[in-house]
């Protein structure tokens, strides 16, 4: 069981290239999440998916698309990288438990440490 | 949106020491309360969580408090070792339409615990 999973871990990129980061989960949570880190600002979420098919903007969607074509896979895709992108990464993924369908722990990937030069 | 402000943002103990960490919240619907760990260049790690039909909640070093009136909470360690040095995140959700946690982050406490 090896939880969630990103790919790649790090990741430096030029001004205007694109590419697509990968989340991985084995645990059968129905929900996935994608967040970026930046000093001093805490985790911010960018989009978010409650089951596959489906996606749905968070706080700071804009320069980033999202695909969750299976279950078990969050992609997170950067059309055209911008400085203001680098960051790092976080993924996470989370299920409701019990009768009451309580929302429970939201369980992280390692992180990707992008740079846009 | 939801708003969470976390203080301070930095916090220096002694071994030994008690540690307390506070937060805001602003939206009165949140009703779920984690606390996540991350040590340097790690994941961030739940710790506690407090739900709001609960106003305190310890496990073994770790306490949460909650005050739904004032719309804030608390993260109480107790005894610190070297080993709890990490940033220390506060975080509010009231989830989402469909499912899943909206959670929305403070700004991070970075306790250090000194020998």
């Amino acid at each position: 069981n090896a939880g969630v999973t990103q790919t790649p871990k790090f990741r430096v990129l030029k001004t205007g290239q694109s590419m697509t980061l990968l989340c991985a989960q084995d645990m059968n949570h129905e929900y996935m999440y994608w967040y970026r880190q930046d000093p001093g600002m805490g985790l911010r979420l960018i989009h978010y998916s409650v089951g596959e098919g489906t996606t749905a903007k968070g706080e700071v969607p804009d320069g980033y698309n999202v695909s969750r074509l299976k279950k078990q896979n969050f992609l997170l895709g950067l059309e055209s990288a911008a400085p203001s992108q680098t960051s790092v990464y976080f993924c996470a993924s989370s299920i409701r438990t019990g009768p009451l369908r309580l929302d429970t722990e939201a369980f992280f990937g390692q992180g990707t440490r992008l740079t846009v030069v | 949106g939801e708003n969470v402000e976390q203080h301070p943002s930095t916090l220096s103990v002694q071994e030994g020491d008690s540690a307390v960490i506070k937060c805001t919240y602003s939206d009165s619907a949140s009703n779920y309360f984690p606390w996540y760990k991350q040590e340097l260049g790690k994941r961030p790690q739940l710790i506690i969580d407090i739900r709001s039909n609960v106003g305190e909640k310890k496990d073994q070093r770790i306490a949460v408090t909650l005050n739904k009136t004032a719309k804030h909470f608390s993260l109480h360690i107790t005894e610190t070792q070297p080993e709890d040095s990490a940033v220390y995140f506060c975080a509010a959700s009231r989830g989402l339409t469909g499912g899943g946690n909206k959670l929305t982050f403070g700004t991070g406490t970075q306790l250090k615990v000194e020998l």
